[in-house]
């Protein structure tokens, strides 16, 4: 079946430019998961979504970060004034429902150059 | 900041040995997953223990866990080419549903 999708592949912007970046989860998983990683580094949590409803956005960096799952579904992780400490690869997650007893499937991410 | 600590930072070994690689954590945890990257298929779950577990088996995986000591164990025995990636340890604290990764280690498995 189809795993968890991401677009675009590759996004490069301009300096104070927005991006939005899509994710399209594992259809009948309820739980969503954005993480940013950088190079070297581990995924960093950003947001977690249980359902329509944002159940811990604590990892967003500050408020120039947005993300919504309108319908329990796709999720668009937004981005304003991008700054160039914002390029990362950006990975999206889904797991059959929230907590840690489930595996999340990861989709091959969004690189995001910001220049 | 990171929770987990992933120790060596790389590793070099040569296909049929076996490959160890730890995960230390800082505050108590609900459970502890492991997770391999590679270029070509991005981040795969490995697999998962829960905290009041002390050791799983998957294939040739074999994961501890000690809670006393805030650390897990990876180890894959008779590693192959395929091996080759980037290892993660994932926790997840008092807040169900956000985990955090630790910085990986990456093995390289030589034939």
């Amino acid at each position: 079946g189809a795993g968890v999708s991401q677009t675009p592949s590759n996004k490069v912007t301009e300096k104070g430019k927005y991006v939005e970046l899509r994710c399209d989860p594992i259809s009948g998983h309820t739980a969503l998961y954005w993480y940013r990683q950088s190079l070297g580094q581990g995924p960093e949590f950003l947001i977690y979504f249980q359902g329509t409803g944002a159940a811990d956005d604590s990892g967003l960096p500050n408020d120039r970060f947005f993300a919504v799952r309108p319908e329990g579904s796709v999720s668009t992780l937004k981005i304003q004034r991008t700054e160039r400490g914002d390029s990362a690869v950006y990975l999206c997650a889904s797991s059959l429902t929230g907590g840690f007893a489930y595996e999340q499937y990861f989709g091959p991410g969004t690189r995001l150059t910001v220049t | 900041s990171q929770q987990g600590e992933e120790d060596p930072q790389a590793l070099s070994i040569q296909e049929g040995e076996n490959a160890t690689m730890n995960c230390s954590y800082k505050t108590s945890i609900n459970n502890l997953q492991w997770y391999r990257q590679n270029s070509g298929r991005g981040l795969v779950h490995l697999i998962l223990i829960r905290s009041n577990e002390r050791e799983k088996h998957s294939g040739r995986l074999r994961v501890t866990l000690d809670t006393s000591k805030k650390s897990s164990s990876l180890l894959i025995t008779a590693s192959r080419a395929a091996d080759t990636a980037s290892y993660f340890c994932a926790t997840e604290t008092d807040s169900w549903g956000k985990f955090q990764f630790g910085a990986g280690t990456q093995v390289v498995v030589t034939p």
